[in-house]
């Protein structure tokens, strides 16, 4: 009955490859979120989807694609993954009033 | 663009103490502003928020102030407990879907026993 749920939650992969962390919410809530949380611990937003569609899109290299097939669904895509990529990704959701959000527990991506 | 900023970052309190964590907004559209608490390899958790059209909120141990005149906002903690040591956000954002939420860039609480 996990709110926010998201897998992997840990990943370990090599430069240049492809990977994908997907993302359920089973608030009813229509907005869903991909953070990036650094090791120095900054959340910095994404991206952003309102009802399936692209709301708040940051200044993030075209590598990563988000997919929202539903609303209860945002997937995120990498591509060819670097260093730097290594992080904690986290998905969230929240509602259309884009108050209160929830997180998931995190997905832990290494690039080695 | 928006900004929260956050300080300090990082606070050390003998148990028992208070501790009090502060943030300045830029975006004088934002009118509500979550406080997120997170513990070593959690998500983020929601501990207390407060709009704008309220001055304090208070939840046991926990309270907000909020001073939109000055875009300032803190989080009390009295009482401190060794749970309570955690990476402390701030966040502030506007009413719709797409407002972003932006958040502070934590501060990293220890309560010494």
């Amino acid at each position: 009955d996990t709110a926010v749920s998201q897998t992997p939650k840990y990943l370990v992969t090599q430069m240049g490859n492809d990977k994908s962390i997907k993302c359920e919410q089973n608030l009813g809530h229509d907005t869903m979120y991909w953070y990036k949380q650094d090791s120095k611990k900054f959340l910095k937003i994404m991206f952003s989807y309102n009802n399936k569609e692209l709301i708040i899109n940051e200044t993030v290299p075209n590598r990563f694609s988000p997919k929202s097939p539903d609303k209860a669904h945002l997937n995120l895509h990498i591509n060819s993954l670097e260093l730097g990529d290594s992080a904690v990704y986290f998905c969230a959701s929240g509602t259309d009033s884009g108050n209160t959000i929830y997180f998931g527990e995190g997905s832990w991506l290494t690039v080695v | 663009g928006e900004n929260v900023e956050q300080h300090p970052s990082t606070l050390s309190v003998q148990e028992g103490d208070s501790a009090v964590i502060k943030c300045t907004y830029s975006d004088s559209a934002s009118n509500y502003f979550p406080w997120y608490k997170q513990e070593l390899g959690k998500r983020p958790q929601l501990i207390i928020d407060i709009r704008s059209n309220v001055g304090e909120k208070k939840d046991q141990r926990i309270a907000v102030t909020l001073n939109k005149t000055a875009k300032h906002f803190s989080l009390h903690i009295t009482e401190t407990q060794p749970e309570d040591s955690a990476v402390y956000f701030c966040a502030a954002t506007g009413y719709s879907s797409a407002s972003k939420i932006i958040f502070g860039s934590g501060t990293r609480l220890s309560i010494r026993p």
